[in-house]
This record gives structure tokens, C-alpha cells and sequence, in this order.
């Protein structure tokens, strides 16, 4: 199991972009699966996308497809998702989360707000 | 892809138990699943992932109160002895091979 921290509260104007990080210690970067999960004000989880460092494998939520990138980088064990062309129903907190793959996530970050204004 | 249908809401007593049900769609019910709680205002913590219909694996640190079932389709997570800090969004989750899924989530009152 490992620790995730990310980085801090975003305010983006409509059509930027954002970049939120997820940094990773104490286990093994690059063998677990790295996830994007949002949530909405007042609404549940939705699952955006993963990475497998180890694998090469990119997964996306076909509703995110073509407007999020999300990379890992194994020097500095962290992920980031990037999220393009902003609106402002993707105001919500972004949260990381890892795993082994083929499991549930067993760690959460501790969630970064993105708020959309113009 | 599977989909995963919680109740809006339950409630219970201060020390009572309560047994939330998570439902998996047609043709899933072979599906792990795993429990997740999030208390207002927090980012989300995993609870346990249920494994067969009495077995299931806890995250680091989770009380002996909670536990996890099935039956058919129904994914239980059920808290014993319910203290005021159980009351929380709990939130199951499923995986394929190529996505994670999760449920509407079950906003849990201790009275």
C-alpha cells in the first residue's frame, strides 16, 4: 500500500487546462495501477482513468476520452492527469488512487479542487 | 461494463448493526467488489474487498466491525456496533480489465 499525496487547489478559466499531480511512496511505483476519480459537488465517484506504469497500459472512461492525458513519471514516482478544454461541469475535487492491478484501489490522495470560473 | 446499484440512504441506531447491499447488473454477479467510506468531508478510504460469500480482505487499520458478504448478485458490507464516525458515504467498486466502475453510493445515518 502506498502513500499518495497531490498537489494543490486549481482555479482555471473555461477552455484551459489543468494539471494535478499525484506523488507516490512507500511501495513500488511502478507495479501498481495509478487511477483518476472525480467527484462533483454533492455527487458520488466517477471513475476517469488509470495508468499501469510496469504494463505501458492507458485506460479511459469513454466519456473522458480525448481530453484527458494521464502520465507517470517512474524517477519521481508520480502520476499526473491532465484535463483539457475546460468547462465548468469539471469543477469538482480530483482525487488519485492506486492498486494492484486486477484489484480495488487501496490508496486514496488526499483530493485537489479544480474550480472553473471565468 | 458492470453496473453497480446502491440505496440513496440507510439508517440505524448508535450501537446497532446495519447491512448496506451493493447489486451488480445481469451477467456480473461473479464480480469482486470492494467497500469504500468517506466521511464529510474526506477523500475516500478502502474499507475491505469481498472475496467469496463469507470472505473478504480488510484495508490497513479497518475496525473488526466491519465485514463483508454476498449472496447471488448482493454485495453486503455490514457495520457492527455502529459508532457515530460510521456515519459516512459508502461507495462499492468493480474492475475489468480495461475500467472501474462504481456504485451511486449509500449515505449511512447513525442515530
Amino acid at each position: 500500500q502506498v502513500q499518495l499525496v497531490q498537489s494543490g487547489t486549481e482555479v482555471k478559466k473555461p477552455g484551459s487546462s489543468v494539471k494535478v499531480s499525484c506523488k507516490a511512496s512507500g511501495g513500488t511505483f511502478s507495479t501498481y495501477s495509478y487511477a483518476w476519480v472525480r467527484q462533483a459537488p454533492g455527487q458520488g465517484l466517477e471513475w476517469m482513468g488509470r495508468i499501469i506504469p510496469s504494463l505501458g497500459i492507458v485506460d479511459f472512461a469513454q466519456k473522458f476520452q480525448g481530453r484527458v492525458t494521464i502520465t507517470a513519471d517512474t524517477v519521481t514516482t508520480t502520476a499526473y492527469m491532465e484535463l483539457t478544454n475546460l468547462r465548468s461541469d469539471d469543477k469538482a475535487v480530483y482525487y488519485c488512487a492506486s492498486g494492484n492491478y486486477g484489484y480495488p484501489f487501496d490508496s486514496w490522495g488526499q483530493g485537489t479542487l479544480v474550480t472553473v470560473s471565468s | 461494463q458492470p453496473v453497480l446499484t446502491q440505496s440513496s440512504s440507510a439508517s440505524a441506531s448508535l450501537g446497532s448493526s446495519v447491512k448496506l447491499t451493493c447489486t451488480l447488473s445481469s451477467g456480473h454477479s461473479y464480480y469482486i467488489i470492494a467497500w469504500h467510506q468517506q466521511q464529510p468531508g474526506k477523500a475516500p478510504r478502502f474499507l475491505l474487498r469481498i472475496e467469496g460469500s463469507q470472505s473478504f480482505s480488510k484495508g490497513s487499520g479497518v475496525p473488526d466491525r466491519f465485514s463483508g458478504s454476498y449472496s447471488g448478485p448482493d454485495r453486503y458490507l455490514t457495520i457492527s456496533n455502529l459508532q457515530s464516525e460510521d456515519e459516512a458515504d459508502y461507495y462499492c467498486e468493480t474492475w475489468d480489465s480495461k475500467t472501474h466502475v462504481f456504485g451511486g453510493g449509500t449515505r449511512l445515518t447513525v442515530l
